[in-house]
């Protein structure tokens, strides 16, 4: 596709669901990358992932948050048993090579997360 | 530690003046990359520009202009005669080519509004 996309753009959890959101990363690019974006605040790093391999798991703040991208394409990123304080906007960018740090990364609208 | 701070958490203009968001970075790495990203109320991201830590030179594209000062730490971004299209939140962001980190540091953005 021309840019990047994610579903659901919109998503209302209750406590304690498990929630599933997608990327679709521009085609091609090597890159992949999470954020997870507080009211008011700057995105933050969840996770990386070059190709299939998730190369940077640091900023997924607890086990309940999982990633995978299978194929180096799409990217799912799961929440379980989602607490209120998982309540952002979730941002998937992408960039072309695999050297993240000089690359251009290019963001998708988001997934806003409630839950109540 | 590297670090981006957007002390402007607000600025309103009139539509046509001139305002400066400013952006001051730390970082010990030696090669660096900064950018400015606009979020506009659809939420998602859009890359403006990046900047290479050893290329000072100021950069204009159209309304916009970017100064770029190692000496102060400073990426301050100027739109000249400003749009009400310009109301959005504008993100400065820093990455490291050097330390290993894939990600990119946000600040906290600064919200503009231009009144028309």
């Amino acid at each position: 596709g021309a840019g990047v996309s994610q579903s659901p753009r919109y998503k209302v959890a209750k406590r304690g669901q498990d929630v599933a959101l997608r990327c679709d990363p521009i085609s091609g690019h090597v890159s992949l990358f999470w954020y997870q974006q507080a009211l008011g605040q700057g995105p933050e790093f969840l996770t990386y992932f070059q190709n299939e391999a998730q190369l940077d798991k640091s900023g997924l703040p607890s086990d309940r948050f999982f990633a995978e991208r299978p194929e180096g394409s799409v990217s799912t990123l799961k929440i379980q048993r989602t607490q209120q304080e998982d309540s952002a906007v979730y941002l998937c960018a992408s960039s072309l090579n695999g050297r993240s740090s000089t690359d251009t990364q290019y963001f998708g609208p988001g997934t806003r997360l409630t839950v109540l | 530690a590297q670090k981006v701070t957007q002390a402007q958490t607000e600025i309103s203009v009139v539509e046509k003046e001139d305002v400066t968001l400013d952006c001051v970075y730390e970082t010990r790495d030696t090669t660096y990359y900064l950018f400015w990203y606009k979020q506009p109320p659809s939420g998602e991201l859009v890359f403006l520009i990046r900047r290479n830590s050893f290329d000072e030179q100021n950069e204009i594209s159209g309304r916009y202009s970017w100064n770029f000062q190692k000496s102060t730490s400073s990426f301050n971004f100027t739109i000249t005669a400003s749009q009400v299209v310009d109301s959005a939140v504008y993100f400065c962001a820093l990455s490291e080519a050097l330390t290993g980190a894939n990600n990119l540091f946000f600040g906290t953005g600064t919200r503009l509004t231009v009144i028309p």
